[in-house]
């Protein structure tokens, strides 16, 4: 069976210092992976994703950046973070297709970072 | 502009209360709609998800529906442990999937 995992589960940092979130899942090959950010009150953003190794593709212009250096390992860094980078940072898998695209199909989360930026 | 709203955004029930959550949506083309749980401090876990209007899923005590412009999920005499948060997620045409801000489901013993 598939898992995901994600650490750390809690961070605390101060403004101005980088930032390394790891998300790694078992047992598949070839997912497509994904980075949201979910704030207090409001949807979960989409902010990366990523159809195969050094593929990454950005929803939304931040400070915040994604590396996918293998297979079934994705990365969430920043070099320096903001107040407003504070939340909730979830990684998600999906099946991936031969060819690399996003198709409709499930995604499975895993249980999250607590990014707390002060 | 593509758009989910969930609705009611809060929701308190006896225990054996059954009542419906509801999502809905306007995007321009729908290619999937999904159904998660999430518990305080936890990632979203998957219930369902539905592909085209008139698809019913069913699991447990929960029931999924989708019509062309909402999707409704029904909990049936619900029991303290189905209390969530419940959230609404759409795909679109494009790679982009939105997110409705969820329903925060009490339920009393």
């Amino acid at each position: 069976s598939q898992t995901i995992h994600q650490w750390p589960a809690t961070l605390v940092q101060p403004v101005g210092s980088p930032l390394s979130l790891e998300c790694t899942v078992e047992g598949t090959s070839n997912p497509n992976l994904y980075w949201y950010r979910q704030a207090a009150g409001r949807g979960l953003q989409l902010l990366f994703y990523s159809v195969g190794i050094g593929q990454i593709s950005s929803e939304v212009p931040q400070n915040l950046s994604a590396s996918r250096p293998q297979d079934r390992q994705f990365i969430l860094s920043s070099k320096k973070l903001l107040l407003s980078d504070s939340g909730f940072y979830l990684c998600a898998w999906s099946a991936g297709l031969a060819g690399g695209t996003i198709y409709t199909d499930t995604q499975y989360f895993g249980p999250g970072t607590r990014l707390t930026v002060l | 502009e593509d758009q989910v709203t969930q609705s009611p955004e809060a929701l308190r029930l006896q225990e054996g209360e059954s009542s419906s959550l509801n999502c809905s949506y306007t995007v321009s083309g729908l290619r999937g709609l999904f159904w998660y749980r999430q518990d305080p401090g936890k990632g979203p876990e998957f219930l369902f998800t539905l592909y085209s209007a008139g698809e019913e899923k069913e699991k447990e005590r929960l029931k999924a529906t989708l019509t062309k412009k909402e999707s409704f999920l029904h909990i049936t005499a619900p029991k303290p442990e189905d209390s969530a948060t419940y959230l609404c997620a759409v795909h679109p045409t494009g790679n982009q999937f939105y997110f409705g801000t969820g329903t925060s489901l009490t339920v009393i013993p």
